[in-house]
């Protein structure tokens, strides 16, 4: 079983669309992280949210972390080819010191 | 400053025969964590080295596989014996505290 299930696996869109990914848990997290991994390379930290509720921007990229601190989304606006990637999300698990990964969202922008 | 270096970037193996992989963190960073990524998955915990110290090896297969993260030189990962189930992507992250990782760009087992 996954604790951290990001929705959809898939996504594919045309350049200029706005899109949502969501990663969830049962569980509650200190933190969760979002990653972005391009084919062939390895993953690169792109946010780290604490507090519930907390909002992110990061250029078009918008990250919430939801206040019960079991759930965050990424929305992306007037998507860009260079988006495409895999994203995951990550958080630490409680009571060990490592962090445990979704199954990432596979995005593709198309021109 | 330079990033977390893996290699080999990509190895080539016999069923049979040893994989060795290794990673050398980021400047300051003595916390090293592997995890393995097979193809459309995400990332599976290994295991979790300080320096001489393996902290958790939750995430390793009990047969075959090691880890070790010397006082000197780079982190290793060993499998023995490699079956094509080996086969996958083996990234190491470095972190300063414990939390945010800086991942190397892998490495690629493919066992024939």
């Amino acid at each position: 079983t996954q604790l951290l299930e990001q929705s959809p696996q898939f996504l594919s869109i045309q350049e200029g669309e706005n899109l949502t990914v969501y990663c969830n848990s049962s569980s509650v997290f200190s933190s969760l992280q979002w990653y972005r991994q391009e084919p062939g390379e390895g993953p690169v930290l792109l946010v780290t949210v604490v507090t519930g509720g907390e909002v992110k921007k990061l250029k078009r990229l918008t990250f919430q972390f939801g206040d019960a601190r079991k759930d965050s989304s990424l929305h992306i606006t007037a998507a860009q080819p260079g988006d495409t990637g895999l994203y995951l999300c990550a958080g630490p698990l409680q009571g060990a010191q490592k962090l445990v990964f979704g199954q990432g969202t596979r995005l593709t922008i198309n021109p | 400053n330079a990033g977390v270096m893996q290699n080999p970037r990509h190895l080539v193996r016999r069923r049979g025969q040893e994989a060795r992989l290794r990673c050398s963190p980021m400047k300051g960073h003595s916390h090293v964590y592997w995890y393995r990524q097979l193809p459309e998955e995400g990332l599976k915990f290994m295991v979790y080295l300080q320096k001489e110290n393996i902290i958790d090896e939750s995430g390793m297969p009990k047969e075959r596989f090691s880890a070790e993260f010397p006082k000197e030189g780079p982190s290793i990962l060993r499998i023995q014996q490699v079956v094509r189930g080996d086969s996958a992507a083996y990234f190491c992250a470095s972190s300063p505290i414990i939390g945010e990782l800086f991942f190397g760009e892998g490495s690629r087992l493919t066992v024939l």
